[in-house]
This record gives structure tokens, sequence and C-alpha cells, in this order.
């Protein structure tokens, strides 16, 4: 059964720094997704990565895919507080069905 | 409608007493999900339904859940004999073409 872990599960960090979350998974699947949700709210789509070496960037975010690695990445540059909220992957599993990481929770401090 | 509405946003019922779910997904998506989120925890898979293929029940954590989509659009969740473990977040999904799912704001269950 597939299973989708992502680290570190807590984020503090602050504003103007970088850093990298990572999603490692555990069988073979090529389409990856990232998701943000802010406390109370429902999640937002970030990026949809469909290929290997696969690499999308939106603003303060880049996401990237390594397949034959099973991991993807999402890079923070200059992090600003607005980025604070909970980022998650999913994992294309058995024709559509989604499984969704751990979540990691992002802080931003002045 | 633009986005996938879920109704009701929050309910709160007794221990024992069953509980419906409605999830209203966008037009012309043909997959529909539910999951469940605990408070502060991670999604769990509950229910995939696609097209006019049986659906993918796996992620039902006890025969009191059930979930049925009429004509290929609108779907419900039932939960019977609630129990407090059941209290969560209930989140539909559907999906594009891109396989990239697209949430409805939740319904808030709280089992007293």
């Amino acid at each position: 059964e597939l299973k989708v872990e992502q680290n570190p599960l807590f984020l503090s960090m602050q504003e103007g720094k970088n850093y990298t979350i990572y999603c490692n998974y555990s069988t073979t699947s090529d389409r990856l997704y990232w998701y943000r949700q802010d406390p109370g709210k429902s999640l937002e789509s970030l990026f949809v990565l469909l290929s290997n070496g696969a690499v999308k960037q939106e603003g303060r975010l880049m996401a990237s895919l390594d397949t034959k690695a099973r991991l993807s990445t999402l890079h923070i540059t200059a992090a600003v507080h607005d980025l604070s909220a909970t980022y998650f992957c999913a994992v294309d599993y058995l024709t559509d069905k989604l499984i969704f990481g751990t979540g990691t929770r992002l802080q931003v401090f002045p | 409608g633009a986005g996938v509405s879920q109704s009701p946003s929050n309910k709160v019922t007794e221990k024992g007493k069953d509980v419906e779910l409605r999830c209203d997904p966008i037009s012309g998506h043909t997959a529909l999900y539910w999951y469940r989120q605990s408070l502060g925890q991670g999604l769990e898979f509950l229910i995939y339904f696609q097209g006019n293929s049986a659906p993918d029940k796996s992620g039902l954590p006890s025969d009191r859940f059930s979930a049925e989509r009429t004509g290929g659009s609108v779907s419900t969740l039932t939960i019977q004999r609630t129990q407090q473990e059941d209290s969560a977040v209930y989140l539909c999904a559907s999906s594009g073409p891109a396989g990239e799912l697209f949430f409805g704001e939740g319904s808030r269950l709280t089992v007293l």
C-alpha cells in the first residue's frame, strides 16, 4: 500500500530565509500534487507535477519531482508571513485515487 | 456551480444518530472523492467515484459509513449510529482532466 511521508512535520522559520519541504512516497507514481491549507479552511491546489523532472514555480514556491527517487520537494525562497499554512503533498495511487502526506505546518515569523 | 459545494457546513449531532453530508461537485467533473480530516491531522481517504464505475470504498472505516452518487453528480455521505470518534471535517473534492483535486469547504461534524 502506498505511503506518503513528509518532513519536517512542523517548520518555524524566519522571514527572508530559505527552506525545503520533502515528500517521499513508497510506490511508483508519475503524478504528484501540492496543496496549501490555511487554518479552518479547505485545501487549495498549488502545483501539479506530471512527469519525472517536472519543476513548477509560483512566486516564492518551487516544486520538483524525481519519480526515480520517489521524492518531491517544495522549496521556499525568502519566506514571508503570508506563506504560513499547512502544506500537503498527494500522490496518485492506482488510477486517480490520491493519497495525502501527513502535512507540514509552516510558521513564518518576523 | 463554480466550485465544489458542501452542506451542511457545520453539523452537531448526538451519539447514535444518523447524519447525511452532501457534496455537489464541479460541473463536468467525473471523479468525486470524500476525505476525512480530524483536528490537526492529515487527510484520510474514504471513498472515490469515477464515472459509472463501481466506487472504490476501500477507505471507509466501518460499515456505518456509506456513500452514493446519483446521476453522476451529487454525492451523499451517510454515517449511521454516529460515534464521538466520527467527529471530524469531511471534505469532498472533484477532479479535472489532470487529476488535480478541487476541494469544497468541508462539513464539520461534531458528535456529542
